[in-house]
């Protein structure tokens, strides 16, 4: 089964600066994704970046990127240029090439400092 | 367009009563499906519909039934509620499973029984 962690249960971040939100996961799948899910306090959960197991270039989505290092099976968020709106918790997912499901990380509970 | 759209909102049942949660998306997708998320969790998914006429249970599926009433619409209904489903369910959709496509959510329900 695959298995996703997040370690940082809770980040701070000054407004304006870059933040790295780390995501490890465990699988045996050639072919798989990874995604990641913002949630504010409002409740909903937002789709903000994918990236493909075999793509050879992160992805990025305008402030978001993904650090996607596959031979050490992470996957982090990086924010560039934090701002107050950023402030929510942050999913990590993985889903297998033959699997519906997502599979979600815990979260980590972002914080933006003015 | 809307997206995915969930009714109720907020819902208070007592043990032992019965619910059913809709969701609608009016996004053409194949794929629906029934998540929940319990505090300090990420989601766990309940059922799914990998499209019309077709439904397979997730990863926590005990205590739910789901109903794939056309494309659009696919519903989650609570037989004999319990304090235990207390949560908050999400139903999201997404287009096609084999190339890994987002899975887009819904606002969500909150749900307690007491």
């Amino acid at each position: 089964a695959q298995k996703i962690t997040q370690t940082q249960p809770g980040m701070f971040v000054q407004e304006k600066e870059a933040v790295t939100l780390d995501c490890t996961y465990d699988t045996s799948d050639q072919s798989y994704g990874l995604f990641w899910y913002k949630q504010p306090s409002s409740g909903e959960m937002i789709f903000l970046i994918y990236q493909g197991s075999y793509d050879e270039q992160n992805a990025t989505e305008g402030r978001y990127s993904l650090n996607f290092q596959k031979a050490r099976k992470s996957a982090n968020l990086v924010i560039s240029a934090s701002q107050l709106g950023d402030s929510a918790m942050y999913f990590c997912a993985f889903s297998g090439a033959g699997s519906y499901q997502l599979t979600f990380g815990k979260g980590t509970k972002l914080s933006v400092i003015p | 367009n809307a997206g995915v759209t969930q009714t109720p909102k907020f819902q208070v049942l007592k043990t032992g009563q019965s619910m059913t949660l809709q969701c609608a998306q009016d996004m053409n997708h194949n794929s629906m499906y029934w998540y929940r998320q319990d505090p300090g969790m990420g989601l766990r998914l309940i059922y799914y519909s990998a499209s019309e006429g077709t439904t397979d249970k997730g990863e926590v599926p005990n205590g739910y039934n789901v109903s794939r009433l056309n494309k659009r619409e696919f519903s989650l209904r609570l037989e004999s509620a319990a304090p235990s489903q207390t949560s908050v369910y999400f139903c999201a959709s997404s287009s096609d499973r084999e190339r890994l496509e987002t899975q887009y959510f819904g606002p969500g329900t909150r749900l307690l029984v007491l």
